[in-house]
């Protein structure tokens, strides 16, 4: 099983910084699999950014992914208030028989 | 608003069982491959199920396996995760999702978890 390792466990920044969230996965897999999610607290995930590097609908465009092979990256260009809060970077398999995985996520704090 | 509503939450003693039931509103469940999640107290999001658009397909994590099943109504646009002999370690918030796979031909399309529930919370003690 393909396991995903966030880091850093913790980002301190101040709004208007711009963010770099890394997720490392422990064999090379497909851009089509990686997806990220934000979570504020009390709140269901919320879609970001799927195939490594599309936006969901209605993600600003300071959201951006990237990444190949097994090291992938959600950057945030400018943050906003609204920004501060836990990012998981997910993999899917090739179908839906397969394990879907998550990584340990990333919590963004406001300095 | 497109929204899945959880509810079937609660307290339970330890192997004992519960109906998470999941609702579309605006949502038609049955065109989508949906997924159960949980999160454990102060923990992170763990994958539990899958299911096909017709019930014909379902898959579950390893830890689950023979214990949970998941189920659909879909003319009652509705989604369901029947959980028996609870464990502690099944404590979480439980969340329905659209898996965000879709069938283009022998392949699959992947775009993300797009619409999820509010969650319901289960407490196994």
């Amino acid at each position: 099983e393909i396991v995903l390792t966030q880091s850093p466990g913790t980002l301190s920044l101040s709004p208007g910084e711009r963010a770099t969230l890394s997720c490392r996965a422990s064999q090379s897999v497909s851009n089509r699999y990686l997806t990220w999610y934000q979570q504020t607290p009390g709140q269901a995930p919320r879609l970001l950014i799927f195939g490594a590097s599309s936006r969901a609908t209605g993600i600003p465009d300071r959201f951006s992914g990237s990444g190949s092979g097994t090291d992938f990256t959600l950057t945030i260009s400018r943050l906003e208030p609204e920004d501060f809060a836990v990012y998981y970077c997910q993999l899917y398999g090739s179908s839906p028989s397969l394990p879907i995985t998550f990584g340990q996520g990333t919590r963004l704090e406001i300095k | 608003e497109v929204q899945l509503v959880e509810s079937g939450g609660g307290l339970v003693l330890p192997g004992g069982s519960l109906r998470l039931s999941c609702a579309g509103s605006e949502f038609t469940l049955s065109n989508y491959w949906m997924t159960w999640v949980r999160q454990a107290p102060g923990k992170g999001l763990e994958w539990v199920a899958n299911i096909k658009q017709d019930g014909s397909e379902k898959y579950y994590v390893d830890s689950v396996k023979g214990r949970f099943t998941i189920s659909r109504d879909n003319a009652k646009n509705s989604l369901y995760l029947q959980m028996n002999s609870l464990r502690a370690e099944d404590t979480a918030v439980y969340y329905c999702a659209n898996l965000g796979m879709a069938n283009i031909g022998i392949d699959y399309y992947h775009y993300g978890m797009d619409v999820w529930g509010q969650g319901t919370t289960v407490t196994v003690s």
